[in-house]
């Protein structure tokens, strides 16, 4: 299974972007790059996902590396809400399951 | 649309009892995943199928665990003789039939089991 790589833990102020990066520098060619995160007690939400190109949905954007080796998930404007664990995937194309690794836990201060 | 439900939210077993936790997937959607998260540590694959079908259980423990989702009906974990190791959140997960890895999985609120 394609691992990812994260910071355990970051910061952010209410109201302010927020940039979470995620390494896979063993990504394979159809490994879709899934972001998922989940906010205490709470099962896991999808947040976004790419192959390639730059993706926007109304949660968040996804900028991901020319080269596919990293990509960043960004929070335009964080909120107290967004405060969770965020999960960076790589969805493996040949057995279709998401393997969780530890994640980035997001702290919004007010 | 009903997002994935996931019952009991909690549960309770004395160790030695069977545990059986359900989940009724999205409507539409034919993919399965369980998913295992012991206290302060992150998801665990446990098990991947399909209707009527397993495709993946290598996250399974070999024994005393056991998955199915019939045809008809919710898909079933089903712990026998429970030991206080097994207590966790238990997370079920869907995904619609076409797409695979392109789409995203839709995950419920979990059963919480605690073994005493």
């Amino acid at each position: 299974d394609a691992k990812t790589t994260q910071p355990n833990s970051m910061e952010s102020n209410e109201e302010e972007p927020v940039h979470l990066p995620c390494n896979h520098s063993t990504i394979s060619g159809t490994d879709y790059i899934h972001w998922y995160r989940q906010l205490p007690s709470q099962g896991p939400e999808y947040v976004i996902h790419g192959l390639t190109s730059n993706v926007n949905n109304r949660m968040a954007s996804l900028a991901i590396a020319e080269d596919r080796k990293s990509s960043t998930l960004i929070l335009h404007r964080a909120t107290l809400r967004d405060a969770a664990v965020y999960y960076c995937i790589l969805r493996d194309g040949a057995t279709n399951k998401l393997i969780f690794g530890t994640g980035t836990l997001l702290a919004v201060q007010p | 649309n009903a997002g994935v439900m996931q019952n009991p939210r909690h549960l309770v077993r004395r160790r030695g009892q069977e545990a059986r936790l359900r989940c009724s997937p999205m409507k539409g959607h034919s993919h399965v995943y369980w998913y295992r998260q012991l206290p302060e540590e992150g998801l665990k694959f446990m098990v991947y199928l399909q209707k009527e079908n397993i495709i993946d259980e290598s996250g399974m423990p070999k024994e005393r665990f056991s998955a199915e989702f019939p045809k008809e009906g919710p898909s079933i974990l089903r712990i026998q003789q429970v030991v206080r190791g097994d207590s966790a959140a238990y997370f079920c997960a869907s995904s619609p039939r076409t797409g695979g890895w392109n789409t995203e999985a839709f995950f419920g609120q979990g059963t919480r089991l605690t073994v005493v």
